[in-house]
């Protein structure tokens, strides 16, 4: 089964600054999707922005991009000028169109904007 | 926009009473999952379905159950709640291929 790994358990960052969450992955596989989501303290888990394997261009939505690097398995989170609202635990999630229905979630990590 | 709903935010319920947690989604998609999440364990999904009356189990289907009769509805027992099954519940759904849309979520305590 894939495994998706996120090695930071806390971040922080400093209002206004740039973060960067690092995710990696392993599979054998050569189509597939990635995700990233954001859960909020006690509110709905939402999905910040998503990058197929196919493509080579790394994903943006409008502060947030990601940096995927297929070859090394890894697909970083960076958040630009940090806002408090960001603050979050954050899941990075990886699809299998193989499979069709397995999504495989990393552990997460929880972000803290300093004011 | 994707809206998955759940039946319930809170729940709080005795040891061995039978649970019925309910998730809708309105975007006509075949797959639904629930997943259960818990403190440094991330997501653990519990079980999902493909199509109405199907289901699958996932990683930890022990002690719950799953129906589902309509394509929008996918619902989770609980047959015998025990506190070990305190938790965040989540439902989500998911189009052929994309992501999942996750519902608010129902915190459940079992006293």
């Amino acid at each position: 089964a894939q495994t998706v790994t996120q090695s930071q358990p806390e971040m922080s960052v400093q209002e206004a600054e740039t973060v960067t969450l690092s995710c990696t992955y392993d599979t054998s596989e050569s189509d597939y999707y990635l995700f990233w989501y954001k859960q909020p303290p006690s509110r709905q888990m939402i999905l910040v922005i998503r990058q197929e394997a196919y493509k080579q261009q790394n994903a943006t939505e409008n502060r947030f991009s990601v940096n995927f690097q297929k070859a090394a398995k890894s697909f970083s989170l960076k958040i630009s000028d940090s806002q408090l609202g960001d603050a979050a635990m954050y899941f990075c999630a990886y699809r299998s169109p193989l499979g069709g229905n397995q999504f495989y979630f990393g552990t997460g990590t929880s972000l803290t904007v300093i004011p | 926009d994707v809206k998955v709903t759940q039946s319930s935010r809170y729940l709080v319920k005795r040891t061995g009473e039978k649970v019925f947690l309910e998730c809708v989604q309105d975007m006509d998609h075949e797959n639904m999952f629930w997943y259960r999440q818990d403190p440094g364990l991330g997501l653990r999904l519990i079980y999902f379905s493909y199509d109405v009356k199907m289901k699958e189990k996932g990683d930890i289907p022990e002690g719950y159950s799953v129906s589902r009769e309509k394509k929008e509805r996918f619902s989770l027992i609980l047959e015998s709640a025990s506190t070990n099954q305190t938790s965040m519940y989540l439902c989500a759904s998911t189009p052929p291929r994309g992501p999942q849309f996750f519902g608010p979520g129902t915190r459940l305590t079992v006293l």
